[in-house]
C-alpha cells in the first residue's frame, strides 16, 4: 500500500520568505501527484497536478517539482504572504486509481 | 467558489435519523468521489462512482449508501450512524478516472452524530 509522508507537519514563516514543503511516497508507479491548499472548515483546492511524465509545474508563484525514482516531491512557495496560510496536503495517485493523501503541512506566514 | 457544490453545509442527526448528502457538479465530470475527513487527518476515500457506476467502495459500512443518480449527482445516504461517524464528509470531481486530470472537491458537509 502506497505511504505518503509530509514534512514538515506545521511552518511558521515571516511574510516575503521563499519556502519548500516536502512530500514523499514509498511506491514509485504513480499516475500523478497533486497538491492542494485546505483552510479550516473548507473543502480541499487543487494547485498543481504533475503527471508521472513530468519533472515540474509551475503556477504563479507556486512551483511544484516530482522525481519518481526518489520517491518525492516539494511544493516551492515564492514570496510568501499571510493568504498563503492554509494546510497543504499531497496526494498520489496509484494504478487502482486511488490517491493517497499525506497528513498535511500546516502553514502559517506571519505578517 | 467550488465548482463542486455540496448540501446542506451542517448537519447534526441522531443516531436512529436517516439523512442523506448531496454533491452535484456541472462540469461534465464522469468520476465522483466521497471522502470522509476527521479532524486534522487526511481525507480517506469512501466511494468512487465512474460513469455513474460504482467503482470502488473502501469497506465502507452498510450505513452509509451512495447513490449516483446521473452524471452531475451524488447522494450519500447515512443511516444509524455512530458518533464516531462524525466528520467532515467531502465529495470530489475529475474528468476521468484515467490519472489525466485533478480532483475538483466540494466544501463539504460538517456531519455531527448526537
Amino acid at each position: 500500500k502506497q505511504e505518503v509522508t509530509q514534512i514538515p507537519a506545521a511552518l511558521s514563516v515571516p511574510e516575503g520568505e521563499n519556502l519548500v514543503l516536502n512530500c514523499s511516497f514509498t511506491d514509485s508507479a504513480i499516475y500523478n501527484l497533486q497538491w492542494f491548499r485546505q483552510d479550516p472548515g473548507k473543502g480541499l483546492t487543487s494547485l498543481l497536478l504533475i503527471q508521472s511524465s513530468q519533472r515540474e509545474q509551475t503556477s504563479g508563484r507556486l512551483n511544484a517539482s516530482l522525481d519518481k525514482s526518489s520517491g518525492r516531491s516539494t511544493l516551492y512557495i515564492a514570496a510568501s504572504q499571510p493568504g498563503d496560510s492554509a494546510t497543504y496536503l499531497c496526494a498520489a495517485l496509484n494504478n487502482f486509481n486511488k490517491f493517497y493523501f499525506g497528513s498535511g503541512t500546516k502553514l502559517n506566514v506571519k505578517p | 467558489d467550488t465548482e463542486v457544490t455540496q448540501t446542506p453545509k451542517h448537519l447534526v442527526m441522531g443516531m436512529t435519523n436517516k439523512k442523506s448528502l448531496k454533491c452535484e457538479q456541472h462540469m461534465g465530470h464522469r468520476a465522483m468521489y466521497w471522502y470522509k475527513q476527521k479532524a486534522k487527518k487526511p481525507p480517506e476515500l469512501m466511494f468512487v462512482y465512474s460513469y455513474e457506476k460504482l467503482s470502488i467502495n473502501e469497506s465502507v459500512p452498510s450505513r452509509f449508501s451512495p447513490e449516483c443518480p446521473n452524471s452531475s449527482l451524488l447522494n450519500l445516504h447515512l443511516h444509524a450512524l455512530q458518533p464516531e461517524d462524525s466528520a467532515l464528509y467531502l465529495c470530489a470531481s475529475s474528468r476521468d478516472r484515467e490519472g489525466n486530470s485533478p480532483l475538483h472537491f466540494g466544501n463539504g458537509t460538517r456531519l455531527t452524530v448526537t
